[in-house]
Formats: structure tokens, C-alpha cells, sequence
């Protein structure tokens, strides 16, 4: 079955603390990308990665380190810089260029 | 920098109204334009995909036009049922990658 899984689909974080967001996906696809939802609003992209080990900073990167080490995963580390992280995290993947994008079910994150 | 804004914010209709949502982009230097349906706490869902060389897109009930010069596109539901209750999002790609800005969604209602 392919497609994109985001694991945990709920996550806590203490104040100071790291913690990955983890997105796998099946449809082998070459673009990867990372999206910020917060209520209300639309999605903001926070990195973006269109091959294998390399990776761009989006609109809103402060705060958050990514890597893409294989072609079916990219990592989000949400780090203790980051200073507002409670928010609807979405994955999404593309084969590239002007091609149809594919979302995971998301992971909330919030801090506690 | 690219913009987008959707019209209505929020839509309240009663069952079998046929409806349109609409989106405005700023700047007609796009590759693509995408529609996705976001239901409560979960991730999006392409609906339709329109290259800047088309002009519509149609599926089952839904038709998407796209008029890039004016830096609009609608998307048309017929026969609204309350399974299309949901926040429907436009996105547009711009001129590196597929980067997707979007805007802040419309939540619809159908109301048996």
C-alpha cells in the first residue's frame, strides 16, 4: 500500500527538549518536504529536500534541522531553539518537478 | 513573493447546493495548481491537479478551472453531500521545485 507515514501522530515535548518527527514514504519519489500548520492558517514550508542528501531551508527554518540520508526518509528535528513548536506537522513527498504532491497524516506536536 | 488568499473563509450551505470556492494567487508564474481536501486533525488529500497550460481539471463532481493570467482558480462542487464537509486548500508551485504555497483554506459545511 503506498504512501506517506508520519510517525508518532502525537508527540509531547518538554520546554528544552529535542525531539524527531519521523516520515517515511513508499512511492519512490525523488522531493521530499516538511510543512507547518497552526490553527487557522495555512501551511508554511519549513524544509525541503529534492534528492538524496541535499536539503533546502524554507520560509520558517529557525529552529528545526532535518536530513535526508536515504530516499524514503526525512527526518524533522524540532530542536529547543525553536521557540513556538506546538503545531500540525505535515510531510509531503513529489517526483519532482510540477508533479502532483502527497501528504502523510500529520504529527501534533505540543508543549508541555 | 507569492500570496495566496481563498474566499470564503468559511461556507455554510444546505444539501444538493451546487457551490464554489475560489482562490487568487499574486504572482502568474506558476508551474501547477493544486486543490486538496483537509478533514479535522488529519492530512490533506489531492483532489485535483492543474498545470499552468490547462485550463480545467475535472473529477466526479468536481471541476477545477484555473485562468492564470488573472491569477485565479475556482473549484466547483455539484450536488454538495455532507461527506464534503471539510477545509479545502489551494496551492500553487512556483519557479523552483515544487514548493507549494498555499493559502488559508475555506471550511466548508453541508448541512442535511
Amino acid at each position: 500500500d503506498g504512501g506517506i507515514t508520519q510517525s508518532p501522530k502525537y508527540l509531547f515535548r518538554k520546554e528544552g527538549q529535542n525531539v524527531t518527527l519521523s516520515c517515511e514514504q513508499n512511492l519512490n519519489h525523488d522531493a521530499m518536504y516538511w510543512y507547518r500548520q497552526d490553527p487557522g492558517q495555512g501551511l508554511r514550508l519549513i524544509y525541503y529536500s529534492q534528492i538524496v542528501n541535499d536539503f533546502q531551508k524554507g520560509d520558517i527554518a529557525e529552529g528545526y534541522s532535518v536530513s535526508r540520508e536515504k530516499k524514503e526518509s526525512f527526518p524533522l528535528t524540532v530542536t529547543s531553539a525553536q521557540k513556538n513548536p506546538t503545531a500540525f506537522y505535515l510531510c509531503a513527498s513529489s517526483e519532482g518537478r510540477n508533479t502532483e504532491a502527497f501528504f502523510g497524516q500529520g504529527t501534533r506536536l505540543t508543549v508541555v | 513573493k507569492q500570496e495566496v488568499t481563498q474566499i470564503p473563509a468559511a461556507l455554510s450551505v444546505p444539501e444538493g447546493e451546487n457551490l464554489v470556492l475560489n482562490c487568487s494567487f499574486t504572482d502568474s508564474a506558476i508551474y501547477n495548481l493544486q486543490w486538496f481536501r483537509q478533514d479535522p486533525g488529519k492530512g490533506l488529500t489531492s483532489l485535483l491537479l492543474i498545470q499552468s497550460s490547462q485550463r480545467e481539471q475535472t473529477s466526479g463532481r468536481l471541476n477545477a478551472s484555473l485562468d492564470k493570467s488573472s491569477g485565479r482558480s475556482t473549484l466547483y462542487i455539484a450536488a454538495s453531500q455532507p461527506g464534503d464537509s471539510a477545509t479545502y486548500l489551494c496551492a500553487v508551485s512556483g519557479n523552483a521545485g515544487n514548493m507549494l504555497t498555499f493559502g488559508g483554506g475555506t471550511r466548508l459545511m453541508v448541512k442535511p
